[in-house]
């Protein structure tokens, strides 16, 4: 069965370096998303992604994060300079649509840990 | 805005017994609800969904969900709980024109054999 897949498992890291989350969505997925769970509790949106842009984002998605599909398979998270308040695990989505109602397809995680 | 409240943390069930976790929400417009699953160390894994028709969806695992729009409720059901239904389980909403799936704080349900 098709998969999200997401590398790394878990990546630890200081505060203010440069952090990059990738993710294989599933390949006929046209839709990408990055969420993310603090402290295994509330799940919470950061951004979505079509047709190479955000067409969604939330507050917590600031200038500090970008997202990119720079090869038509991989779509990445970066986190440009991370705070100690980014420790979270982060979870990529895809879904084949239709965008408002088909299901979301999750990864693993990604858990981030900023020292 | 669109949210989701789940009011219970924790619900204890016994094996054989039915189940319910229950979730209400709040949109502008019509809801499409979804709930998910979440084993630990897991990512979430898609159960079941309400987008229109019938109020009473079924889904993986022999869950099912009942909408009603009057009391804005979309809660988790089980005729028969199995130990291995021991998960997170967390409702989502999406508001009609919304990218965004707004989560729950998710409900831990624990099957006591």
């Amino acid at each position: 069965e098709p998969e999200v897949t997401q590398t790394p498992s878990h990546q630890v890291t200081q505060m203010g370096q440069e952090v990059i989350l990738r993710c294989v969505p599933i390949s006929n997925h046209l839709y990408f998303y990055w969420y993310r769970q603090i402290l295994g509790q509330k799940v919470e949106f950061l951004v979505s992604f079509y047709n190479n842009e955000i067409s969604e984002k939330s507050e917590i998605f600031d200038d500090q994060f970008s997202v990119e599909r720079p090869d038509g398979s991989n779509f990445t998270l970066k986190i440009r300079s991370t705070k100690l308040e980014d420790s979270a695990m982060y979870f990529c989505a895809s879904t084949g649509g239709p965008r408002n109602t088909g299901e979301l397809f999750f990864g693993e995680g990604s858990r981030l840990t900023v020292l | 805005a669109q949210s989701v409240a789940q009011p219970e943390d924790q619900v204890n069930v016994a094996e054989g017994n039915p189940l319910t976790v229950k979730c209400t929400y709040s949109v502008s417009g019509n809801p499409y609800l979804f709930w998910y699953v979440q084993y630990p160390n897991r990512g979430l894994q898609f159960l079941l969904k309400y987008i229109t028709g019938d109020n009473l969806v079924k889904g993986s695992y022999g869950f099912e969900a009942e909408f009603n729009k009057s009391q804005t409720s979309f809660h988790l059901k089980k005729p028969s709980a199995l130990v291995s239904d021991s998960a997170l389980y967390f409702c989502a909403v999406r508001d009609r024109g919304n990218e965004k799936l707004t989560f729950g704080t998710g409900t831990r349900l624990t099957i006591i054999p």
